[in-house]
């Protein structure tokens, strides 16, 4: 699988935009950008995924460059709920997912 | 949507002795499931593959004879830490394939075990 690079932590302000970044420049063809979160002590958590074309849906929207070779997690109004480590992973899809150390993300009042 | 049941969601066990953890697809057959592990601070590790009625496939490191993967049905995997020591002592998590939806894997809450 490919790898990504992700900055280690973020802090974004309550009811602010947070937009995460992903480089996975040495992506393939078939490869899937995918985008999960972890809370503290809970299983990682799905957020969206998508091959080349923006995604968007009720938690988050994925900008996908067009080289694909990084993408950008929006989360268009940050809450308190929403600090956790999020991760960047690309994947063949039904391969599984290799985990980086992700970005984490604090959300401050 | 799909759900994933894992448990125990935390055990403690003496050294020495064994441990099963479940995973359970609710509303799916899932025909892959992966389990993982991860310890304080760091990220998760992916430890093997289980596909249903064969084999599974464990990563480079990981004692195949020491965590035991059974995966006999489309809606269960088991994970069995056996003879488990101090430093087996992590959070394991297991991720199914299939369900509802186009995104394909999710994930269980995990087990905390602690080994003393």
């Amino acid at each position: 699988d490919a790898k990504t690079t992700q900055p280690p932590s973020m802090d974004c302000a309550e009811g602010r935009a947070a937009n995460l970044p992903c480089n996975h420049s040495t992506i393939s063809g078939n490869e899937y950008v995918y985008w999960y979160r972890q809370i503290h002590s809970q299983g990682p958590q799905y957020i969206i995924h998508g091959l080349k074309n923006n995604e968007t849906n009720e938690m988050a929207s994925l900008i996908i460059t067009e080289d694909r070779k990084s993408s950008t997690l929006i989360l268009p109004h940050a809450t308190l709920r929403d600090t956790a480590v999020y991760y960047c992973i690309v994947s063949n899809s039904g391969y599984a997912l290799n985990f980086g150390k992700g970005t984490s993300l604090l959300v401050t009042p | 949507g799909a759900v994933v049941s894992q448990h125990p969601s935390w055990v403690i066990c003496k050294s020495g002795t064994s441990v099963k953890i479940e995973c359970r697809s609710l509303d799916f057959q899932a025909t892959t499931m992966f389990w993982y592990r991860q310890f304080p601070k760091q990220s998760l590790m992916l430890m093997a593959t289980s596909n249903e009625g064969s084999k599974a496939t464990y990563e480079q490191g990981v004692e195949k004879d020491k965590f035991l993967i059974n995966h006999a049905s489309l809606t269960l995997s088991t994970l069995t830490v056996t003879s488990a020591h101090p430093e087996d002592s992590s959070f394991y998590i297991c991720s199914a394939m299939g369900g509802t939806g186009s995104y394909g894997y999710t994930f269980g809450s995990g087990t905390r075990l602690t080994v003393v």
